[in-house]
C-alpha cells in the first residue's frame, strides 16, 4: 500500500495566487515527521518545511506553510503569493521513527506550474 | 557552508560496465543516503551510511553498492549495468540523528544514461 499519496498529478496557478498541494500519508507509528521537498527541472531536491507528529502548531517558512491534520493524516502544503520561480515538482516525503528508520519515503510527486 | 556535491553530474555507460558516483556531504554531517529517482518507480531508498557502517538498505538487487569514508564522504557502485538502470541518483546528507526530524538535505544528482 502506498505510504504517502499525492493525487494531484499537475497543477496550475495564477502568479501572486495562493496554491495547496495535498498529500495523504499512511503510518501506524505514533512518532513520524512529514517533509515537503521542491525539484526544479534541475534536479536538486530542496528542503521546504517539516512537521513532527506530535508538533501542535502548523509548520510555517516564509510563504510556505503546512496545513496538518493528524487525525486525517493529511498534510498539505500552502505556498502563498506564488512567484514565477515556483514551478517545479513538490515532493511530499515521510520519516517514520519505527521501521525505516533513517530513509524517507517519497510520494509520486505534483507539478506545479505558475502562469504570469 | 557547502553543500551536498555530487559528482560526477552526467554519465553515459554501455550494458556490462560498472560505474561509481561519488557524494560529499555538508561539513558535519555523519550521514549518507542513496535514493534513485526515475519516471516510472519515482523516489526510491538505496542505502544509507552513518560513520561509515551502512545503517539501512532499501530494496536493491547486490549491484548497487556503497561505502562511506572515515570524512563522511560516500560512494556508490552499480555494476554489471543495466539499461533499467537509467536514472538521476541522489544523494542525501544529515547529521544523523534518529529524532523524526533528521532533515536530509540533498546534492544535485548524478544523471546515468545506460546505453
Amino acid at each position: 500500500a502506498q505510504k504517502i499519496t499525492q493525487t494531484q498529478p499537475g497543477m496550475f496557478v495564477q502568479e501572486k495566487e495562493a496554491v495547496t498541494l495535498d498529500c495523504t500519508y499512511d503510518t501506524s507509528d505514533q512518532s513520524y515527521g512529514l517533509f515537503w521537498y521542491k525539484q526544479p527541472s534541475s534536479g536538486e531536491m530542496i528542503f521546504l518545511i517539516y512537521q513532527g507528529s506530535y508538533d501542535e502548531q502548523n509548520a510555517t517558512e516564509g510563504r510556505y506553510s503546512l496545513n496538518f491534520q493528524k487525525a486525517r493524516k493529511s498534510a498539505n502544503l500552502v505556498i502563498s503569493a506564488s512567484q514565477l520561480g515556483d514551478s517545479a515538482m513538490y515532493f511530499c516525503a515521510m520519516r517514520e521513527r519505527g521501521g525505516s528508520q533513517g530513509n524517507l519515503i517519497f510520494g509520486k510527486g505534483t507539478k506545479l506550474s505558475v502562469k504570469p | 557552508k557547502a553543500g551536498v556535491t555530487q559528482t560526477p553530474r552526467y554519465l553515459i555507460k554501455t550494458r556490462g560496465q560498472q560505474v561509481t558516483l561519488s557524494c560529499s556531504p555538508i561539513s558535519g554531517h555523519r550521514s549518507v543516503s542513496w535514493y534513485q529517482q526515475t519516471p516510472g518507480q519515482g523516489l526510491q531508498f538505496l542505502f544509507e551510511y552513518f560513520s561509515e557502517t551502512q545503517r539501512n538498505k532499501g530494496n536493491f538487487p547486490g549491484r548497487f553498492s556503497g561505502r562511506q569514508f572515515s570524512n563522511s564522504r560516500s560512494e556508490m557502485n552499480v555494476s554489471t549495468l543495466e539499461l533499467g538502470d537509467s536514472a538521476l541518483y541522489l544523494c542525501a546528507s544529515s547529521v544523523g540523528d534518529h529524532l523524526a526530524k533528521n532533515i536530509q538535505y540533498f546534492g544535485a544528482g548524478t544523471r546515468l544514461s545506460v546505453l
